[in-house]
């Protein structure tokens, strides 16, 4: 079963515009950790925001924020004031850790175009 | 800045080769990863290792090997490649799960490879 969910594969906005990221998720854990990363054209993995599953307020870095609405188990990326550089894959990630297995599970992506 | 070199950009081997992929990380992470990623697949984990000389399937492990002897090295190996693996592959690296801060996996440059 699928654990890391983005149901839009892809998405045009246009420049300036707020854009929200979707992403749901599935564990049974109480602890766990979710994270958003940006693929631009280059190729590289870029961390961009982590929510941890205690944490009280929703995390926020610059432009991106993370809505973490725990009893929907949903985690998605906002970012304010998209610009043209934003265009890139978005990866939506969670962490798992049982016993001494940890392991970082990733969704498919969504492929997000900013407009001028 | 922390550093996941691998060890390839692109590579292009045979049908039926034994092909060995390098990672290697300069942050004393405990963590590695090796993930192949796909259009519309998004990053699959193929094997995970916590500690030397340990290893951990991941969702994808069928066809693949993995070593890991030194802390700062793991290799991922195709023992004998087909054409269905070829893909970009990236390696990742992190902390244990036991920190507030520096939770998320880095990763490297990611290495294209064809099996023809």
């Amino acid at each position: 079963a699928q654990k890391i969910t983005q149901t839009q594969p892809g998405m045009f906005v246009q420049e300036k515009e707020a854009v929200t990221l979707d992403c749901t998720y599935d564990t049974s854990d109480p602890s766990y950790g979710l994270f958003w990363y940006k693929q631009p054209s280059s190729g590289e993995m870029i961390f961009l925001i982590y929510q941890g599953s205690y944490d009280q307020q929703n995390a926020t870095e610059g432009r991106y924020s993370l809505n973490f609405q725990k009893a929907r188990k949903s985690a998605n990326l906002v970012i304010s004031a998209s610009q043209l550089g934003d265009s890139a894959m978005y990866f939506c990630a969670m962490r798992e850790r049982k016993n001494r297995d940890d392991k970082i599970i990733f969704g498919k992506g969504t492929r997000l175009h900013i407009l001028p | 800045d922390v550093k996941v070199t691998q060890s390839s950009r692109y590579l292009v081997k045979r049908t039926g080769e034994k092909v060995f992929l390098e990672c290697v990380q300069d942050m004393d992470h405990e963590n590695m990863f090796w993930y192949r990623q796909d259009p519309g697949l998004g990053l699959r984990l193929i094997y995970f290792s916590y500690d030397v000389k340990m290893k951990e399937k991941g969702d994808i492990p069928e066809g693949y090997s993995v070593s890991r002897e030194k802390k700062e090295r793991f290799s991922l190996i195709l023992e004998s490649a087909s054409t269905n693996q070829t893909s970009m592959y990236l390696c990742a690296s992190s902390f244990l799960n036991l920190r507030v801060k520096d939770t998320e996996a880095f990763f490297g440059q990611g290495t294209r490879l064809t099996v023809v």
